[in-house]
């Protein structure tokens, strides 16, 4: 099992339209969880942390599922500038260091 | 404003020719990262610094190398041993403690001329 899965997309949306990424990590010992996001031909920059309890920033809702090692995003109301590709990242447990995985590409559609 | 700086945006490497690529971070981060990114693929550690003056390869360690003398800096090398290098290099610096997020400067295209 790869250290951290996602559906590579691409999902097509239309403007307006709700959304939603899984994710899932093989390392059960991980402690923490992000999103970050990618736009074309440039740096991952972070979208949210995601917390044990679910959390939400605006039109993002982020999710974890410790028992089935599972982390979601969802996104509502989707815009134009909200195409990119969304990585799920994960840490080991007590890590510096952070698993990337290979990314869900999203593009919104007038 | 506080962030990290990569340069130079692009560099061309010729044939058993060394490159260094610059990162320097001014959020006084103690942690730094480098990452190799190829194309629909996704990040892969080459090094990491937890502290001056001290590293740790990553998964990809070859045919690389760094040093951290300064807070601020962490250099990359790829030397002529690394066959492949044409790549997105990111650099990237984290805070205090385990478990923090990752934040990246704006990356340097590397390619074989």
């Amino acid at each position: 099992r790869k250290e951290v899965e996602q559906d590579p997309g691409p999902f097509n949306v239309p403007e307006g339209a709700t959304v939603a990424f899984n994710c899932t990590y093989s390392n059960s010992a991980s402690q923490s969880f992000f999103w970050y996001r990618q736009d074309c031909r440039k740096e991952p920059k972070l979208l949210m942390s995601v917390y044990s309890s679910g959390n939400e920033d605006g039109r993002f809702t982020a999710q974890l599922n410790r028992a089935s090692q599972y982390i979601s995003l969802l996104i509502r109301d989707s815009k134009l500038s909200d195409s990119a590709t969304y990585l799920c990242v994960v840490t080991g447990a007590g890590s510096y260091q952070l698993t990337f995985g290979k990314g869900t590409k999203l593009s919104v559609i007038p | 404003d506080g962030g990290i700086t990569q340069s130079p945006k692009y560099l061309f490497r010729k044939e058993g020719q060394n490159v260094t690529l610059s990162c320097e971070q001014n959020l006084n981060h103690d942690a730094m990262y480098w990452y190799r990114q190829d194309p629909g693929q996704g990040l892969r550690l080459i090094y990491y610094s937890q502290i001056v003056n001290d590293f740790q390869k990553g998964d990809i360690a070859e045919g690389y190398s760094v040093s951290r003398e300064k807070k601020e800096s962490f250099p990359l090398t790829v030397t002529s041993a690394q066959k492949n290098p044409t790549a997105f290099y990111l650099c990237a610096s984290s805070g205090s403690g385990r478990n923090q997020p990752q934040h990246f400067g704006d990356g340097t295209r590397l390619s074989i001329l």
